[in-house]
């Protein structure tokens, strides 16, 4: 059960990149690494997913190192509806998924 | 979101009485899982499952017991509810098949008075 560990909370502008990163020292060999988003009184959603190196989608890129004990979300030129908190998440392993606290994104104009 | 849905979305009980949540998918995904939020926090598991009549514990168990007698609903049972227990419920699936994705439902807003 891999634990992970994230900023509490960072703030950014409106048109800027974001970084957020997520240390997960004891990720086993099986596990991919799953960013999720969350906004007020909804569920969390799913943003992206990788196993190694870079993996980009339409809204974020993720950067998994090659020891992959950390991974970065990137967010490019966020406007104020990425206002959320986001969580990054790594299994399977044991199907046991426990969210970390996440980190609460605020964007500011 | 993987047609889950959960009910009652919104419920208003009192101390010591029983309540039941249900979350119901439509995806035959194996795993479930139920999930609290408290205002300000994360996400905390309560029980998961890996299957028909198969239940594990989370991190906060406690006060909770759950079932699932068939693929495609999970219940969460507060058996007798206390005021700490107010809070927002999630339930979600895991697709093994495919990408480990989480799909989570909408939610149930739990007061306990």
């Amino acid at each position: 059960l891999a634990k992970t560990t994230q900023p509490i909370s960072m703030d950014s502008y409106e048109g800027q990149e974001v970084n957020i990163t997520c240390s997960h020292n004891n990720i086993a060999t099986n596990d991919y690494i799953t960013w999720y988003q969350q906004f007020p009184s909804q569920g969390p959603r799913f943003i992206i997913q990788g196993y190694k190196t870079k993996v980009t989608n339409e809204v974020a890129s993720l950067f998994i190192p090659a020891d992959r004990k950390s991974s970065t979300l990137s967010l490019p030129r966020v406007s104020l509806s990425d206002t959320a908190v986001y969580y990054c998440l790594v299994g399977p392993g044991t199907y046991k998924y426990i969210f970390g606290t996440g980190t609460r994104l605020k964007v500011l104009a | 979101d993987a047609g889950i849905t959960q009910s009652p979305r919104h419920k208003v009980t009192e101390t010591g009485t029983p309540v039941t949540l249900r979350c119901h998918q439509t995806e035959n995904h194996r795993y479930m899982y139920w999930y609290r939020q408290d205002p300000g926090h994360g996400l905390r598991l309560i029980h998961y499952s890996y299957g028909v009549k198969d239940t594990d514990k989370g991190e906060v168990s406690d006060g909770y017991s759950v079932s699932r007698s068939k693929t495609e609903d999970f219940l969460l049972t507060l058996e007798s509810a206390t005021s700490s227990q107010t809070s927002v419920y999630f339930c979600a699936t895991v697709d093994v098949e495919s990408s480990y994705e989480q799909y989570f439902g909408p939610g149930t807003r739990l007061t306990v008075t």
